[in-house]
């Protein structure tokens, strides 16, 4: 089945450290993956994204690229500031037949904490 | 677009207790599902639909049930409440297509069995 790992938390970063959150996984198809992040009391949204190999997904900052000869997808930001302290989940939806085809499978998350 | 909602934002339950969880959007969404999100565990898909009249079982269904009789709403029902159900729970809507369209989710329900 689907699966995704991605590295343990908590990570504690000082403002201006750049950050790389591990993320690998297994998949029976060609899957899209993503990038979810959660800030306190908030639900999920939608950090970027990547629908296939070599793609590099992209928004404020943090990038991630699509590895298939490595099954990762590693998110990294060059400078992390205070407000990005969040917990960041890897997620994958693999597009075989089926209704199913749109269920996110998502990693365990990392909480990132950023100290000025 | 007000996007996903979910009702209520706090629950607290006795076990053996039977409640709904509300969940409800604007944005025309074919595909709609139920996650529930554990300390360590990230989310796990309770139950999943691809419209109205249309439900599926994700990765752990017992002791939920669901239907789906408009596009908009998707309520999620606990028969008879068990510890082992406290949990943040989030509804998530997206457009079917390919399998790489964003997932919109809801603020979630904090619920707790006791």
């Amino acid at each position: 089945g689907n699966s995704v790992t991605q590295m343990e938390g908590p990570v504690t970063l000082s403002e201006e450290a750049f950050l790389t959150i591990n993320c690998t996984y297994t998949a029976t198809g060609y899957p899209s993956l993503f990038w979810y992040v959660q800030y306190p009391g908030e639900g999920l949204q939608l950090l970027l994204k990547a629908t296939k190999a070599d793609d590099k997904g992209s928004n404020k900052g943090f990038e991630a690229t699509y590895r298939k000869e490595t099954t990762s997808f590693h998110l990294e930001k060059g400078s992390v500031q205070v407000s990005d302290s969040a917990v960041y989940f890897c997620a994958l939806s693999d597009p075989v037949s089926g209704a199913g085809s749109y269920q996110l499978t998502f990693g365990k998350g990392t909480k990132l904490s950023v100290i000025p | 677009n007000a996007g996903v909602t979910q009702t209520p934002k706090f629950q607290v339950l006795k076990t053996g207790q039977s409640m709904t969880l509300q969940c409800a959007q604007d944005m025309n969404h074919e595909y709609m599902s139920w996650y529930r999100q554990d300390p360590g565990m990230g989310l796990r898909l309770i139950h999943y639909s691809v419209g109205a009249g249309i439900t599926d079982q994700g990765e752990v269904p017992n002791g939920y049930n669901v239907s789906r009789s408009t596009t908009e709403d998707f309520p999620l029902r606990l028969l008879s409440a068990a510890p082992s159900q406290t949990s943040v729970y989030f509804c998530a809507s997206s457009l079917l297509g390919g399998g790489g369209n964003e997932q919109y989710f809801g603020p979630g329900t904090r619920l707790t069995v006791t």
